[in-house]
């Protein structure tokens, strides 16, 4: 059974950058296909972008290029987000989620999720 | 961009009953439409995928309908366990994907 399991919450200052790991528990990722979602304090979910391990290709929502990785190790057991210039606004937890089996994009639903990691941003 | 609107925003129901929620999209997306049911503290859950295939392992009290710009997310009965917030989501674009604001489902 796929299991995602993130790093811990984080306590950031505003123009700082955070980076939160995603691992996959007994396992690699790849075949897989991961996406990364936020959701700050009682909004709904928000994707930010995905990562295709096996071919290394990222893609990120418009609204986080420039600041956003996604990035995998060569062994393909951990991925890694890594969010900059925090401000208040980002202060939210962050979830990856897997790609369904049979997808073969970022874009698709998302079947298995990391239990979440809040990311505070204060100063 | 893709905009998903879904109503109510809120719904209070009784157990037993039949309880539907709607999600519109501001343009066609076919039927690449998921729903999710998330409880407070936790990861969102799959549903239902393809606007109506149930995800394995969830009960078939939940059903999925719909295609184009307007879905559906049925509850047959509502059991004690499903009071939760549920988020559809659209995925038509290759390279992006987009959720719902939430319905939340509580207690009457």
């Amino acid at each position: 059974q796929v299991q995602l399991v993130q790093s811990g919450a984080e306590v950031k200052k505003p123009g700082s950058s955070v980076k939160v790991s995603c691992k996959a528990s007994g396992g690699t990722f790849s075949g897989y296909i991961v996406s990364w979602v936020r959701q700050a304090p009682g909004q709904g979910p928000e994707w930010m972008g995905g990562i295709i391990p096996s071919f290394g290709s990222a893609n990120y929502a418009q609204k986080f290029q420039g600041r956003f990785t996604i990035t995998t190790d060569e062994s393909m057991s951990t991925i890694d987000m890594e969010l900059s210039s925090l401000r208040s606004e980002d202060t939210a937890v962050y979830y990856c989620a897997r790609v369904r089996e049979q997808c073969s994009s970022t874009s698709c639903a998302l079947d298995h999720w990391g239990q979440g990691t809040l990311v505070t941003v204060t100063s | 961009d893709i905009q998903m609107t879904q109503s109510p925003s809120t719904l209070s129901a009784y157990v037993g009953d039949r309880v539907t929620i709607t999600c519109r999209a501001s343009q066609s997306i076919s039927d690449w439409l998921a729903w999710y049911q998330q409880k407070p503290g936790k990861a969102p859950k799959l549903l239902i995928y393809k606007a109506s295939t149930l995800e394995t392992g969830v009960p078939s009290r939940f059903s999925g309908s719909g295609s184009g710009t307007e879905f559906t997310l049925t509850i047959s009965s509502l059991q004690p366990d499903d009071f939760a917030t549920y988020y559809c989501q659209e995925y038509e674009s290759y390279s992006w994907l987009t959720f719902g604001g939430g319905t939340k489902v509580e207690i009457k």
